[in-house]
């Protein structure tokens, strides 16, 4: 059975850099897109972007520019920073597994990002 | 980008009877569309890809329609452990992107 858990930091301050990590156990690391989604109250569900083993990206355009999304496949791991955070940003952040048909099939649990002063 | 919207905002059911959510597109996504279930405290869950196919262990209650613009998710029988918020989300073309959501809950 395919798991992610998600690990970093929940509380930051305004102009900060969010850093999420992910690790995938079972299931195989390559031949998926590994992504980032979150969810706020006033946006519902946003993709921020995606990953894949070899380092192929996608980013949402709304966000390109702030979000670095990086992967080590030697520990079926990848990893997202956004930077320049606001208030705007506080979200629950997803980890998820993207296969071939662009469906997010498993998801890690989520992490509470809060931007507070 | 693609909008995908959902209605209604809330859906009022008892448990037994049938509940349909609709998803539009603001263009066509041919049959490009999934939907995924989420209750509270938990990631989503997805039920159904290219519009209508049921992902693995999801019951035959669910059930998928549509193509292009206009797409429906039904639920032939509410268990009550169906009333939940549901989700569509798009894989046409990048970006990804997601309804905001229909909740299903007691009438």
């Amino acid at each position: 059975q395919v798991q992610l858990q998600q690990w970093g930091a929940g509380l930051l301050k305004p102009s900060e850099t969010l850093s999420l990590s992910c690790t995938v156990y079972g299931g195989s690391f390559s031949g998926y897109y590994w992504s980032w989604i979150r969810q706020s109250p006033g946006k519902g569900l946003e993709w921020i972007g995606e990953i894949n083993h070899s380092g192929g990206t996608n980013f949402n355009p709304s966000l390109r520019g702030r979000v670095t999304i990086s992967v080590d496949a030697s520990k079926n791991q990848f990893s997202l920073k956004m930077s320049s955070m606001t208030a705007a940003d506080t979200a629950v952040y997803y980890c998820a597994r993207r296969g071939g048909i662009p469906i997010f099939d498993f998801w890690g649990q989520g992490t509470l990002v809060t931007v507070s002063s | 980008e693609i909008v995908l919207t959902q209605s209604p905002a809330t859906l009022s059911v008892s448990p037994g009877e049938r509940a349909t959510l609709s998803c539009r597109a603001s263009q066509t996504i041919t049959n490009n569309l999934a939907w995924y279930q989420q209750k509270p405290g938990q990631a989503p869950r997805l039920l159904i890809y290219a519009a209508s196919t049921r992902a693995s262990g999801i019951p035959a209650r669910f059930s998928g329609s549509g193509s292009g613009t206009e797409f429906t998710l039904t639920i032939s029988s509410l268990q009550s452990e169906d009333f939940a918020l549901y989700y569509c989300q798009h894989y046409y073309i990048l970006p990804w992107t997601f309804g905001q959501g229909t909740k299903v809950d007691f009438k």
